[in-house]
């Protein structure tokens, strides 16, 4: 079956735009990761999602950064006032049951270029 | 220091070696997890495990809770084998903690 997808794959913007970026987990998968990366670093965690519920923001850098899942699939992380340290690899993940040391099923990730 | 260590960073292998990756963690986890990440970005769950050994294929992971570490092992090393290799723990809660992961080249 199709696994998580996420768009666009590539984006480059200018400092100071908004941008979304989206992801779309395994059909019935219930729980929704997003994570960033740096070049040459592990993913760090942004926020998770169980169904709609947003249950955790606290890896998101500051107020520029928000998330939404409002009907509990498709997730939008949005960048407002972009600036040239958030680019990095944004990744979305997703997870069949709840929390709890689920296997997380990653997507191939948006990356972010802010010029 | 960072709560999730790897061990080499880097490691380059002749085709056919027995590979062995390391992972260090210093908090009370419920699952460890390794993940591979291919060269054009994607990564890979490869295995998740809270206690002895899983295997799969020529992969095979450990781990020692008491020590709290981790190995993979890698057997019959091949060039499609290179990567990078991230270990990750999760603790009582839903966060996944990453490693920096370490790149594996295996030559020909």
């Amino acid at each position: 079956g199709a696994g998580v997808s996420q768009s666009p794959r590539y984006k480059v913007t200018k400092r100071g735009q908004d941008v979304a970026l989206r992801c779309d987990p395994i059909s019935g998968h219930v729980s929704l990761y997003w994570y960033r990366q740096a070049l040459g670093q592990g993913p760090e965690f942004l926020t998770y999602f169980n169904y709609e519920a947003q249950q955790d923001k606290s890896g998101l850098p500051n107020d520029r950064f928000s998330a939404e899942r409002p009907e509990g699939s498709i997730s939008t992380l949005t960048i407002q006032r972009t600036e040239q340290r958030d680019s990095a690899m944004y990744r979305c993940a997703s997870s069949p049951m709840g929390p709890r040391g689920d296997e997380q099923f990653f997507g191939p990730g948006t990356r972010l270029t802010v010029l | 220091k960072n709560e999730v260590e790897q061990s080499p960073q880097n490691l380059t292998a002749q085709e056919g070696e027995f590979i062995t990756i390391n992972c260090s963690y210093s908090v009370g986890i419920s699952a460890l997890h390794w993940l591979q990440q291919h060269p054009g970005g994607g990564i890979v769950s490869l295995f998740m495990l809270s206690s002895g050994k899983k295997k799969h294929g020529r992969l095979i992971a450990t781990i020692n809770i008491q020590e709290k570490h981790s190995s993979l092992h890698i057997t019959a090393s091949h060039p499609r084998d290179s990567a990078v290799y991230i270990c990750a723990v999760s603790g009582s809660n839903y966060k996944l903690t990453f490693g920096k992961g370490t790149l594996l080249t295996v030559n020909p």
